[in-house]
């Protein structure tokens, strides 16, 4: 069974904060994304990223995958209230459509 | 387009009774996937289709869950008979191979 785990659930800082949240599993995916979700919405895609070591970047959010594909981080710097969510990593493992998900980091950010 | 397409919203029924989630993804798409979310245990992948073929129902909790695709554009989701325990918010979502995942906006349901 392929598992993500996320680290840390949950996170609450003061505005202007850098975080980084993380992603790892002991397996191999072939593509990992990241969405973010606010309350009674679906998640909505961030990132996709598919090369090992592979970094992008999104105004002030870093996205990394591994090397061995199998974890990934995201950076957050100087956090607004905007920020303010639940952020899921998601893998997909060879040419599947299937996508799991971790269970979520929830950040709020406080002015 | 209109995004992925979940009714009802809201549904609050008894324990017992048969709930039916419905779902319209975007036009084009050939993957349809069905996720329920909780506190607890997060987004968990229930059921995905490809061109409207089951693929993977190995997160399917029980035999009281079935999913259907008769076309590609119209998904169901039922659950009969209804537990508390299926108490959580259920989302369908659409894409292409490798792709986004677009996500309707939920069906929350509450069994009492």
């Amino acid at each position: 069974t392929q598992l993500l785990e996320q680290s840390p659930q949950f996170l609450s800082i003061q505005e202007g904060e850098n975080l980084t949240v993380y992603c790892n599993s002991s397996s191999v995916f072939s593509s990992l994304q990241w969405y973010r979700q606010e309350p009674g919405e679906g998640p909505v895609l961030l990132v996709t990223v598919v090369t090992g070591g592979e970094v992008k970047k999104l105004k002030r959010l870093t996205f990394q995958f591994g090397d061995a594909r199998k974890d990934s981080s995201l950076h957050i710097t100087a956090a607004q209230p905007g920020d303010t969510g639940l952020y899921l990593c998601a893998g997909r493992s060879g040419n599947t459509g299937k996508l799991i998900f971790g269970q979520g980091t929830t950040l709020q950010v406080k002015p | 387009d209109a995004g992925v397409i979940q009714s009802p919203r809201h549904e609050v029924t008894e324990m017992g009774q048969e709930v039916t989630l419905r779902c319209k993804p975007i036009s084009g798409h050939d993957y349809l996937f069905w996720y329920r979310q909780t506190m607890m245990r997060g987004l968990e992948l229930l059921i995905y289709f490809n061109n409207n073929v089951p693929i993977d129902d190995s997160g399917m909790p029980e035999d009281r869950f079935s999913a259907k695709m008769p076309n590609a554009s119209f998904s169901t989701l039922k659950i009969q008979p209804s537990e508390p325990r299926d108490s959580a918010v259920y989302f369908c979502a659409s894409s292409y191979l490798g792709g986004e995942l677009f996500f309707g906006e939920g069906s929350r349901l509450t069994v009492l």
